[in-house]
């Protein structure tokens, strides 16, 4: 069965240090990976996906099939970056998202 | 991408009611989702809704609890039915495809 971990409830860096959220992933099929964000107050938004391989608000991500990994990335933690961010994939013929547990980033002044 | 409203934003129920839960979205979709996020845990998928047939359920959840309507293209409801404490959580629903999902503002249902 598929499987999303996300092993940080909550990842605390200060502002300008760079921020590595980890993502690994179990599923038999090809990935597809996303991530998703949701800010204080705000609904659930998709950030970026693998495919499109682009960087969004700074952040990029990685598939590593070897791994099974899906790191979110950024070099310098900016204060707005503070919320939570899922991992999700997708399956079951392209309908279905898996989503890891989140990790809160705090970004500290 | 499609702009979804739902409603309501939060409710608290007695246990042993059921709560209507609607999305309206802005265009048409072919499928619509709805997720369940219980407290400090993550976003868990309850069924996926087609227009013009029966909803179809992930393991673990059933139509005679979490009945769903989808009349048209653009909406449907869930229904959380004879509630007790444990059904307290954060509902959204979802559309979209392989390119990316929009999520509802979700509903926060405390049941006591």
């Amino acid at each position: 069965a598929q499987r999303v971990t996300q092993p940080e409830k909550l990842l605390s860096v200060f502002k300008g240090a760079p921020v590595e959220l980890k993502c690994n992933y179990s599923y038999s099929g090809s990935p597809e990976l996303f991530w998703y964000v949701q800010y204080s107050r705000q609904r659930l938004q998709l950030l970026l996906r693998h495919i499109s391989r682009e960087s969004i608000k700074g952040f990029t991500a990685d598939l590593n099939k070897g791994e099974t990994s899906f790191h979110l990335k950024k070099p310098f933690a900016q204060e707005e970056d503070s919320a939570m961010y899922y991992c999700a994939l997708l399956t079951g013929g392209g309908n279905k998202l898996t989503f890891g547990t989140g990790t809160q980033l705090k970004v500290e002044l | 991408s499609a702009v979804i409203s739902q409603k309501p934003s939060r409710d608290i129920c007695q246990r042993g009611t059921s709560l209507t839960i609607q999305c309206q979205v802005d265009s048409q979709v072919t499928m619509m989702f709805w997720y369940r996020q219980q407290p400090g845990q993550s976003l868990t998928l309850i069924a996926t809704a087609n227009q013009g047939s029966e909803a179809t359920y992930e393991s673990g959840f059933v139509i005679d609890k979490f009945p769903i309507s989808r009349p048209n293209l653009t909406f449907s409801t869930l229904t959380v039915s004879n509630m007790s404490p444990e059904d307290s959580s954060i509902y959204l629903c979802s559309v979209g495809a392989g390119d990316g999902y929009t999520f509802g503002s979700g509903t926060r249902l405390t049941v006591v």
